[in-house]
Parts: C-alpha cells; structure tokens; sequence
C-alpha cells in the first residue's frame, strides 16, 4: 500500500519569510511526486513534481521542492512567503499507476 | 478555452435521486479521473479511465457508474443519492496515466 502524510494541517508564516510546507510518503517503487495547490472554491492546480534526477525541482510562482529518498520526504518551499500564496497544498505521489493525495495543509501568510 | 470543464457547477438534488456530473477535457490526454472532497477538504480518488478504459475503481458503492464516450468525456452518474454523497467532485485528466493532472472547478453536490 502507498500513502502520503503532511504531519502539519496548517502552517502560518509571515509575508516575506521562508516557508515549508512538509510531505512524506511510504511506496514500494519508484514514485512520481507532486505538489497542488488549492485557491477557495477552485479545483486544484500543478505547482511542480519529480520524476528523476535533481533532488531539488523549481515549479510555480517560486515554489520549490526537495526530493529526500532516504528520508522519503518531498517538503515544498518559497524562500519568501506573500500573501497570495495563502491556501490549500496537498502533496501527492502515483506509482504503477496509482495516484494518493496527503490530506492537505492550509498555508497561512499574514502581511 | 477551459482546459478542463464540468457541468454543473452546483447540484442541489433530494435523496433517492439519480443525477449525472459531465466532464470534458480539450487537451487531447489519455487518460481521465473523478475525484471526491469532502467538507473537511480530503480528497479521494474514484476512478480513473485510460483512452475510455476503466483502469481503476476504488472502493465506491456501485450507485456511481462512470461512463467515458470516448476519450475527452467521463460523465459520473451517481443513482440513490444519498446524504453522505454531498461533497465537491472533481475531474481532471493527464497526459498519460501517472503525469501531473490538471483539474475541472468541481461541482458541489448537496443532498437534501
């Protein structure tokens, strides 16, 4: 069985600060890893994923995140938060087809 | 030019009722999926259809029946409608099987 875990529901941070938003995952394989965001009354967007090769991946709107296999964790970052970036993420992996979503966290950056 | 579209956007329906969510994708992906959200925000894969092959059913009561016409449509008929069926159910589609998806707005069912 696969699943994904994201230990924090919410995560508040201050505009202009760096943040995390961490995710770890349990597969046997190989798994493509993703990151989603979700604005209010919106269905979910692609931020960024690894496949292979460097362990640290640049998406969207500044996002980036890093590939730990030893540590089987996929933590998303921003070197400095803005308020836009306030909502839903969820971390998300598919393997041999399968796709599994964490249960989300609410990202919360106060100006 | 929505990438991905579904119809309704809001479905306010009774109990035992049987009531259809359409899903289209302009992307020209193979493969389609239906996911529920529920009110605490947990999102729930339900099926997943490669070039209008079923290639995944996770444990959803037989009430919902998708059907994919041909490969840009998975339309979700859901019969019986019970309360706990209120939710927010997304579409989305992929390239290929396990690619970054891309998703619909959802459609917010409520039932009464």
């Amino acid at each position: 069985a696969q699943s994904v875990a994201q230990p924090e529901d919410q995560v508040n941070v201050a505009e202009g600060n760096p943040l995390t938003v961490k995710c770890t995952y349990s597969v046997s394989g190989n798994p493509y890893l993703f990151w989603y965001v979700q604005y209010p009354n919106r269905g979910l967007q692609f931020l960024l994923k690894y496949i292979t090769g460097d362990n640290l991946v640049k998406g969207s709107y500044g996002f980036e995140a890093e590939f730990n296999k030893s540590q089987t964790s996929f933590h998303l970052k921003k070197p400095s938060a803005l308020v836009s970036d306030s909502a839903l993420y969820f971390c998300a992996l598919t393997n041999a087809g399968k796709s599994t979503f964490g249960d989300g966290t609410t990202l919360t950056v106060k100006p | 030019d929505t990438a991905v579209s579904q119809t309704p956007k809001y479905l306010v329906t009774q109990m035992g009722n049987d009531k259809s969510i359409k899903c289209e994708q302009n992307l020209g992906h193979d493969t389609m999926y239906w996911y529920k959200q529920d009110s605490k925000k947990f999102l729930k894969i339900m099926f997943s259809y490669n070039n209008k092959e079923l290639i995944i059913n996770e444990t959803v009561p037989n009430r919902f029946s998708p059907k994919s016409p041909d490969k840009a449509h998975l339309n979700l008929h859901i019969n019986s409608l019970e309360l706990g069926d209120s939710a927010v159910y997304f579409c989305a589609s992929s390239q290929v099987n396990g690619n970054e998806q891309f998703f619909g707005p959802g459609t917010r069912l409520t039932v009464l």
